[in-house]
């Protein structure tokens, strides 16, 4: 089976530039989630999806990010404008289900290979 | 608020055991365990769920102290195989159906031969 699948791998951008990450969910995967890593603050969930709406966005740090989800099979994590300090590692990653009805079952999220952001 | 890991990075010896923390200020629901090793995605290893119940990884067992809201990871016999930075999740207990689920900045595991 393929994995979730993110493009792209390396992104290299200067500030003021947007950027658009790229994610498809594992088939048949509900949920999806966009995180971001860095050194400083570890993993941080940004916002995530059900059915491909909005669940919660509350982790989205500021206006300049914003995230889609237009069909079941694709989603996408915009920043405009970047930042340098935008510059992480933003991981995709998707669940057949989330919440505790999940938990008991041992059902968890599965993570993309992600996309090194850098921004000049 | 983000779960505390502790210690925050750990080095060992092929064989030797090691003992990872994860605490919280508040009561939780569950932990989850993953491990990422350099350059990679996050995997998961398990989840400990409040009363008990454990599901995941054979090798790797971890404990849930549900008075204590602290979760431990125990790597037992450790192999090089072990080695990368280890991060758990935690849902906090609410009257919603979930609460917020947060990771903790990780703990770094090398294992030396």
């Amino acid at each position: 089976d393929a994995g979730v699948i993110q493009s792209p791998r390396h992104e290299v951008t200067e500030m003021g530039q947007e950027v658009t990450l790229r994610c498809k969910p594992i088939s048949g995967h509900d949920y999806l989630f966009w995180y971001r890593q860095t050194m400083m603050r570890g993993l941080e969930l940004l916002i995530y999806f059900n059915n491909n709406v909005p669940i919660d966005d509350s982790g989205m740090p500021e206006d300049r990010f914003s995230a889609k989800m237009p069909n079941a099979s694709f989603s996408t994590l915009k920043i405009q404008p970047s930042e340098p300090r935008d510059s992480a590692v933003y991981f995709c990653a998707s669940s057949p289900l989330f919440g505790r009805e999940a938990w008991v079952r041992a059902d968890t999220q599965y993570f993309g290979p992600g996309t090194r952001l850098t921004v000049l | 608020q983000q779960p505390v890991q502790s210690p925050q990075a750990v080095i060992l010896r092929e064989g030797e055991d090691a003992v990872i923390n994860c605490s919280s200020s508040k009561a939780l629901y569950s932990v989850h365990w993953y491990r990422q090793k350099h350059g990679e995605a996050p995997v998961f290893l398990m989840i400990l769920l409040k009363g008990g119940e454990q599901k995941g990884h054979e090798k790797i067992s971890a404990s849930f102290n549900e008075k204590k809201q602290q979760s431990s990871l125990y790597l037992t016999a450790s192999q090089l195989s072990y080695s990368g930075t280890y991060f758990c999740g935690t849902d906090r207990e609410t009257t919603d159906s979930w609460g917020k689920f947060q990771f903790g900045a990780g703990t770094q595991v090398v294992v030396t031969p």
